[in-house]
Order: structure tokens, then C-alpha cells, then sequence
């Protein structure tokens, strides 16, 4: 089973700041990598896929890099509702399709 | 536009089981395969399976293979997640989530989550 493991668990930003989020896999899982965001109370909301392609509808300030084991989600502007919970997930190889462990994002 | 509605909410005892619905719509159905992840209070998301729409294979997390069966009803667009033997610590919201591409097993929709709670 692939671990993913994210740092920090939580990072503290100023609104405006820019936020870099990190994603480690235990094996390389090439650029199959996927990040969320996740609200309280509310379903994971899909941002980036392969590594760096946004979702549809997900603004410009979302960008994904990396690739093999090494992986970034940067937020290059804070906007208030960015502050919530990120996931990445590696679907590269299953079962199972892991997740990190999170990093909350909160607001300095 | 893609929906997915989920069953509410289950008080179920240990040893029991649970069926967790998602009915699909807005797309056709036999598309896209649907993936179940749940999270446990205050935790993170664990991957539990996925589920074909199309011929009903599925795969699904060691953890969970001999308690667990995702299947399909075409006629009703709505996929079934059953857990069965449960303990306290499957206490947890479960989620289902569409494949954002065909076959990609990356949920790129989601229903709204059903709060399964275990207690004696």
C-alpha cells in the first residue's frame, strides 16, 4: 500500500499570503495525484487532478506541481474561503487509492 | 448537471449491517464508475472501493474486502454500499463520488454524505 504523507498538518497564512502545501508518496506514483478541499460539514471538493490540471470551475490561484513521489498544491493568493482542509490522493496504484492525512489550512 | 443523492443518516448496533444508497443523475449512468470513501469523526478520508456503473466490477481496499459489497441498479441509476459486521469504529460519514473521467477512480462529484453511527 502506497502512504501519503502531508506537511505541515497545519499551516498558518495571512489573507493575500501565498500558501505551499506538500504531498510525499512512499513510491513514485508518476503525476497520478489529486488534491481536495474539504469545508466542515461538507463533501471533499476536487481542485487538481494529474498533478497539475485544475478542475473545472477551480480558480487560477490553485496550482499543482510535482511528480514521482514529490508533490505541491500552491495557493498563490488567500481568499477567506480557501481556509478548510486539503487532501491529496494518489490513484496511480490500487487497492487501495490512499489519501494523506490532510493539512488545515488556517487563517493568521 | 451531475447529482448524487445519498440515503440518510443509520443508527445501526455492532454486529449489524448497512446499505448506503447513491442515486445517480444527470448523466448516463453506465459512464462512469462511483467510489466510496468515508471519514470517521474528526479524522481524515479513507478510500474504501470503487464500483463499475458499467459491468459492476469492483475493487476494493484490502481493509474492507470481506465485509464490504458495492453494487449497481441500472434501472434506478443508484449504487449500494453494504458494510456488513460493524463495529464502533466504523462510525463515520460515507461518501460516494463519481468518476471525474471514465475509469479514472478520481471522484470528481460527490453526494452529500451519510452519518453511519455504531453504538450499543
Amino acid at each position: 500500500e502506497i502512504v501519503m504523507t502531508q506537511s505541515p498538518a497545519t499551516l498558518s497564512v495571512s489573507p493575500g499570503e501565498r500558501a505551499t502545501l506538500s504531498c510525499r508518496a512512499s513510491q513514485s506514483v508518476s503525476s497520478d495525484l489529486a488534491w481536495y478541499q474539504q469545508k466542515p460539514g461538507q463533501a471533499p471538493r476536487l481542485l487538481i487532478y494529474g498533478a497539475s490540471t485544475r478542475a473545472t470551475g477551480i480558480p487560477a490561484r490553485f496550482s499543482g506541481s510535482g511528480s514521482g513521489t514529490e508533490f505541491t498544491l500552491t495557493i498563490s493568493s488567500l481568499q477567506s474561503e480557501d481556509f478548510a482542509v486539503y487532501y491529496c490522493q494518489q490513484y496511480n496504484n490500487w487497492p487501495p487509492y490512499t489519501f494523506g492525512q490532510g493539512t488545515k489550512l488556517e487563517i493568521k | 448537471q451531475v447529482q448524487l443523492v445519498q440515503s440518510g443518516g443509520e443508527v445501526k448496533k455492532p454486529g449489524a449491517s448497512v446499505k448506503v444508497s447513491c442515486k445517480a443523475s444527470g448523466y448516463t449512468f453506465t459512464n462512469y464508475g462511483i467510489s466510496w470513501v468515508r471519514q470517521a469523526p474528526g479524522q481524515g478520508l479513507e478510500w474504501m472501493g470503487w464500483i463499475s456503473a458499467y459491468n459492476g466490477n469492483t475493487n476494493y481496499a484490502q481493509k474492507f474486502q470481506d465485509r464490504v459489497t458495492m453494487t449497481t441498479d441500472t434501472s434506478t441509476s443508484t449504487v449500494y454500499m453494504e458494510l456488513r459486521s460493524l463495529r464502533s469504529d466504523d462510525t463515520a460519514v460515507y461518501y460516494c463520488g463519481r468518476d471525474l473521467i471514465q475509469v479514472s477512480a478520481i471522484p470528481g462529484y460527490w453526494g452529500q454524505g451519510t452519518l453511519v453511527t455504531v453504538s450499543s
